[in-house]
């Protein structure tokens, strides 16, 4: 079953911009994982949260996480046409360390 | 530059072919995983090994066999390919616990 659902599925934006994308999911976690992709390439890890953090920040990236809805966001700040590429949110399953369950990704457009 | 190797970029295999797909990683990682990639259904994950000729199935194993005979090896075997096996394979490697994944480039594999 998928877990981690992003929303919206496509986000079409101007450079300079900022795009938030958001995650939900349906059990408990240990922690959510944030991932980008180029068309055609692997994942790139961006992110971690841990279930007991409710923000992060890595450069231009800031996720947030609210547990009590079970949800996640990350916004990109000053969004640049590179950031073009789908974005994946990953939950860690419960009970397991070994398995993250992706979710169906949003794609960033971002427009010069 | 640590590195996860799938072997072939691009394959294309006739229906009843048996496909390896090969991945190497020269981190050191325990955990290894296949995913496979389809347009609309997000990362699915096949198989993942959490040790040298361990194995157990992830979400859609039925068509594939899995073999970890060194720990940075990885194979991913379709005993005979079908049309619906057409798709993008994706290897990643991990440590254990927060189990951040670590991609390689992928896979595109049509079956005719």
């Amino acid at each position: 079953s998928q877990q981690g659902e992003e929303d919206p599925q496509a986000l079409s934006i101007q450079e300079g911009e900022n795009a938030t994308m958001n995650c939900s999911y349906k059990t408990s976690i240990n922690n959510l994982q944030w991932y980008r992709q180029n068309s055609g390439r692997g994942l790139v890890h961006l992110i971690l949260i841990r279930s007991n953090e409710r923000e992060k920040h890595s450069g231009r990236l800031r996720v947030t996480l609210d547990t009590s809805k079970k949800s996640s966001s990350l916004l990109i700040t000053a969004s640049r046409a590179a950031d073009t590429a789908s974005y994946f949110c990953a939950k860690n399953s419960g009970g397991s360390n070994y398995k993250l369950t992706f979710g169906k990704g949003t794609l960033l457009t971002v427009n010069p | 530059d640590v590195k996860v190797t799938q072997s072939s970029r691009y394959l294309v295999k006739r229906t009843g072919e048996k496909v390896f797909l090969e991945c190497v990683q020269d981190m050191d990682h325990e955990n290894m995983f296949w995913y496979r990639q389809d347009p609309g259904l997000g990362l699915r994950l096949i198989y993942f090994s959490y040790d040298v000729k361990m194995k157990e199935k992830g979400d859609i194993p039925e068509g594939y066999s899995v073999s970890r005979e060194k720990k940075e090896r990885f194979s991913l075997i379709l005993e005979s390919a079908s049309t619906n096996q057409t798709s993008m394979y994706l290897c990643a490697s991990s440590l254990p616990g927060a189990n951040v994944l670590t991609f390689g480039a992928g896979s595109r594999l049509t079956v005719l």
